[in-house]
């Protein structure tokens, strides 16, 4: 089976940088990917990582350690509209659907 | 814009009430899903569809089937709501490769009375 774990929840001011951390137990999987869902919208693609090592799309970064079971989102410059929930996602092997952390609820305060 | 439609936004049934949710897209993707999401909780996969090949959740419940007449179409049917099933259906559509990310609907929100 399938199980990744994310912080429930991570509070950070305007401009800071924030980690929010995804640690998995898969028999195996095709990458990681990152969603990014707002309060009452529909999740929003971030970021994969089919590789080990750092991927970056402007302030976003994501990164992955398959020998750690590890990986994570990096947010930098945080603005008020940061403010959402973050899953971790992973297509395990032999699929074609996600399978979803269980979220990180991010807080942005001014 | 190439998008993924769901409607309607907002639907109310009553308990033991069939309800149909339907889902649309532009993207002429190969799969179709449909996820269950609670207040505070992640989005569960209930099936999917790639292209006319349904899969099945092992722990989806009965309750709940799916029909897919075209490439551009997807219905989640309820067959007797019950309270617990209130929640956002997300539909999503994907290429169906391994790394193609997920295009999801704004969701349906069902309210079960």
């Amino acid at each position: 089976g399938q199980s990744l774990e994310q912080p429930s929840e991570v509070t950070a001011v305007e401009g800071a940088i924030v980690q929010i951390n995804c640690t998995y137990q898969t028999s195996g999987f095709y990458g990681l990917s990152w969603y990014q869902q707002h309060d009452g919208g529909a999740p929003t693609f971030l970021s994969y990582n089919a590789l080990d090592g750092l991927e970056e799309t402007g302030r976003f970064s994501s990164f992955l350690s398959r020998s750690d079971s590890y990986g994570y989102l990096l947010l930098q410059e945080l603005q008020m509209k940061d403010s959402a929930s973050y899953f971790c996602a992973v297509t395990p092997a032999g699929r074609r659907a996600l399978t979803f952390g269980s979220g990180t609820r991010l807080q942005v305060q001014p | 814009d190439a998008m993924v439609i769901q409607n309607p936004r907002y639907q109310v049934t009553q308990f033991g009430k069939p309800v149909t949710l339907s889902c649309s897209q532009t993207l002429n993707h190969n799969v179709m899903y449909w996820y269950q999401q609670k207040s505070s909780q992640a989005p569960k996969l209930l099936f999917h569809y790639y292209d006319k090949d349904f899969n099945n959740e092992a722990d989806t419940p009965d309750n709940f089937q799916s029909r897919r007449p075209n490439t551009s179409f997807c219905f989640l049917d309820i067959r007797s709501p019950g309270l617990g099933d209130a929640a956002m259906y997300l539909c999503a559509t994907s290429s169906g490769t391994g790394n193609s990310p997920l295009h999801f609907g704004n969701g349906t929100r069902l309210t079960v009375t």
